[in-house]
């Protein structure tokens, strides 16, 4: 089955540390990998994508994310945590067009 | 520039009525969507249309029917409301990958609760 899988349900790092957010999606042709942010009450924003190319694509906000092939992962990365970046990570997998797949969700608290 | 509307944003439903949710964009994007959002599931696609006239079903169709009135506008019926369908529902729009977009757009979305 395609999927993807967010393995932690939530991620506690301090204000100032480096972030990491885990997102592994399954073997099934070449796929277009995303990252999106939720806030509270509100839908989902975009934060990042890998469709072909440097496997580290930047996106906003200082987030980064590797798409590395072997392990089959994207896991999105921050050098620099703010407490502003406490919010509901989801990533998503696409290998048809127009069919997407997204996890089940990290919740990230960044703590001062 | 609105990008995605959705309305309503709140609705409360007796087991067996009917209801269309109704989303619209501006952003003159082929590709729109519904998606509802269940705790510790993440989104789930319920539909998709990636052109005007065209509608897909996704992973979990079942009990809802869509429409595409024409690019702006794709809504989403239910016909026979059921506690189930409690949820968070979203709308979103896309580029095609060809033109270099695909990230997708979303709505604020409709908290719809079904007693």
């Amino acid at each position: 089955a395609q999927s993807v899988a967010q393995p932690e349900d939530q991620v506690n790092v301090a204000e100032g540390n480096p972030l990491t957010v885990k997102c592994t999606y399954s073997v099934s042709g070449n796929p277009y990998l995303f990252w999106y942010v939720q806030y509270p009450n509100r839908g989902l924003q975009f934060l990042l994508k890998y469709i072909t190319g440097d496997n580290l694509v930047k996106g906003s906000y200082g987030f980064e994310a590797e798409f590395n092939k072997s392990q089959t992962s994207f896991h999105l990365k921050k050098p620099s945590a703010l407490v502003s970046d406490s919010a509901l990570y989801f990533c998503a997998v696409s290998y048809n067009f127009n069919k997407f797949y997204f996890g089940s969700g990290t919740k990230l608290n960044v703590k001062p | 520039n609105a990008g995605v509307t959705q309305t309503p944003k709140f609705q409360v439903l007796k087991t067996g009525q009917s209801m269309t949710l109704q989303c619209a964009q501006d952003m003159n994007h082929n590709s729109m969507y519904w998606y509802r959002q269940d705790p510790g599931m993440g989104l789930r696609l319920i539909y998709y249309s990636a052109s005007e006239g065209t509608t897909d079903k996704g992973e979990v169709p079942n009990g809802y029917n869509v429409s595409r009135l024409n690019k702006r506008e794709f809504s989403l019926r239910l016909e026979s409301a059921a506690p189930s369908q409690t949820s968070v529902y979203f709308c979103a729009s896309s580029e095609d990958p060809w033109d270099g977009g695909y990230e997708q757009y979303f709505g604020p979305g409709t908290r719809l609760t079904v007693t």
